[in-house]
């Protein structure tokens, strides 16, 4: 089974300024897809960003860009330009290309200062 | 909003009875999936249907069962409730196997 670990419990940041998430998974595989998805006090889960394995270049998605390094096993989350909507609980997640369901990290809960 | 519905929003019953969630994937999607949320044991896939088949389980329990229908939407059916039971249950949904899955509002099921 594929481990996720989120090593940062909880983060802080003044707003405008940018925040890196850790992440780092376990596998065997060298097929796979990575993602970050975000959960606000509302409590949903909005996907954030998606990165697939053979892809070298690094996602991006607005202000929100991850720092990909597969032989490490590293998937970091960097949120530029903080905003106060950006405070939420985000979670890492793992998903194999032939076995189609996520697994998550415990999440790092991200606090936006203003 | 994702497209993903699910009623109810908030459950709350006794210990020993059965609820029923349902779920409707987003227009188009074929895949759903289903998630429990808790504070001990975090965000755990239970299972997955596509096209009306039943196609991977995870950590679900013998006392929970799902199904999806002709129209594509799912329930979770949840029985003899435990406290433990009590958590945030989340379907989610793709066109297929290997693309991003949208998630629902989620469940708030409180077993007590």
């Amino acid at each position: 089974a594929q481990t996720v670990t989120q090593s940062q419990p909880e983060m802080s940041v003044q707003e405008a300024e940018t925040v890196t998430l850790s992440c780092t998974y376990d596998t065997s595989e060298s097929n796979y897809y990575l993602f970050w998805y975000k959960q606000p006090p509302s409590r949903q889960m909005i996907l954030v960003i998606r990165q697939e394995a053979y892809k070298q270049q690094n996602a991006t998605e607005n202000r929100f860009s991850v720092n990909f390094q597969k032989a490490a096993k590293s998937f970091s989350l960097k949120i530029s330009d903080s905003q106060l909507g950006d405070t939420a609980m985000y979670f890492c997640a793992f998903m194999n290309h032939n076995d189609y369901k996520l697994s998550f990290g415990a999440g790092t809960t991200v606090t936006v200062r203003a | 909003d994702s497209g993903v519905t699910q009623t109810p929003k908030h459950l709350i019953t006794a210990t020993g009875q059965r609820v029923t969630l349902r779920c409707s994937p987003r227009s188009g999607d074929l895949s759903v999936y289903w998630y429990q949320q808790s504070l001990d044991q975090g965000l755990q896939f239970l299972i997955q249907y596509y096209n009306g088949e039943e196609r991977a389980k995870g950590n679900i329990l013998e006392r929970f069962s799902a199904q999806q229908f002709p129209d594509l939407h799912s329930e979770l059916n949840l029985s003899s409730l435990e406290l433990g039971d009590s958590a945030l249950y989340f379907c989610a949904s793709s066109a297929g196997g290997r693309d991003t899955q949208y998630f629902g509002p989620g469940t708030r099921l409180t077993v007590l």
